[in-house]
C-alpha cells in the first residue's frame, strides 16, 4: 500500500518571499505521478502542478516548482514570490500509473499555508 | 463545460435516515471517484468506477453505495445515515487513472 506524509501541519510566509513544502511518500512501484493540489477556503480542490515517476525534469508551472527525488522518495513544492492567494490547505498525492483497479489517488494529511501581507 | 457539478452543497441529516448525493460530469470522462474528507485531514476514497456498469470499493466503503448506469452520473447513496459520516463529500472525474482527477465542489454532509 502507497502512503503520503506531510509532516508540517501549518506554515506562514511573508508576501512576496518563497515557501517550500514537504512531501514523502512509500511506495514499491516504479511507475506513478505525484500532485500537489491546492484547497482554498471556498473547499475547491484544484490541481497545482503534477510530476511523472519516469521523467527526471522538475515539473515546474509559473510560480510553482517541485523537488522530486525519486530514491528518496521526497516530493517538496517550492512556492516563489508568495501571493495572498496562494493561503490555502495544500495536499501532496499519490498515484499508481496503472488502469482499471487501483487506479485512485492517495492523500496527505496536507498543510496549511498562510501568506502574511 | 460544467465540469463535476455535485448536489446538494449542504445538507443535515437525523441519524437513520437515507440519501444520495448527485454527481455529474460533462467531459466524457470515463474514470469517477466518491471522497470524503474529515476535519484536518486529507481525501480518502469510499468507491471508484472506471466505468459505466463497473464500481469498486475504495478505503472507506462501509455505509455507502454507489451506481455507475451513464458515463455522466455517479451518484452516492447513504443509507442509515451515522454522526461518523459527517463530512465533506468530494466527486472527481478523469480521463484514466493516472491523470488529472477534476473535482467537483464537495458536499457538506451533518448528521444529528
Amino acid at each position: 500500500a502507497q502512503t503520503v506524509t506531510q509532516s508540517q501541519p501549518e506554515m506562514s510566509v511573508q508576501e512576496a518571499e518563497t515557501v517550500t513544502l514537504s512531501c514523502t511518500y512509500d511506495t514499491s512501484e516504479s511507475n506513478y505521478y505525484l500532485f500537489w493540489y491546492k484547497q482554498p477556503p471556498s473547499r475547491q480542490m484544484i490541481l497545482v502542478i503534477r510530476q511523472e515517476a519516469y521523467k527526471q525534469q522538475n515539473a515546474t508551472e509559473n510560480r510553482f516548482s517541485v523537488n522530486f527525488q525519486k530514491a528518496a522518495k521526497s516530493f517538496s513544492l517550492k512556492i516563489s514570490d508568495s501571493q495572498l492567494g496562494d493561503t490555502a490547505m495544500y495536499f501532496c498525492a499519490f498515484i499508481r500509473l496503472h488502469t482499471g483497479a487501483n487506479s485512485k489517488l492517495t492523500f496527505g494529511k496536507g498543510i496549511t499555508l498562510s501568506v502574511r501581507p | 463545460n460544467a465540469g463535476v457539478t455535485q448536489t446538494p452543497k449542504f445538507r443535515i441529516l437525523k441519524i437513520g435516515q437515507s440519501m444520495t448525493l448527485q454527481c455529474t460530469q460533462d467531459m466524457n470522462h470515463n474514470y469517477m471517484y466518491w471522497y470524503r474528507q474529515d476535519p484536518g485531514m486529507g481525501l480518502k476514497l469510499i468507491y471508484y468506477s472506471v466505468g459505466a456498469g463497473i464500481t469498486d470499493k475504495g478505503e472507506v466503503p462501509n455505509g455507502y453505495n454507489v451506481s455507475r448506469s451513464t458515463t455522466e452520473d455517479f451518484p452516492l447513496r447513504l443509507e442509515l445515515a451515522a454522526p461518523s459520516q459527517t463530512s465533506v463529500y468530494f466527486c472527481a472525474s478523469s480521463t484514466t487513472g493516472g491523470n488529472e482527477q477534476f473535482f467537483g465542489p464537495g458536499t457538506r454532509l451533518t448528521v444529528l
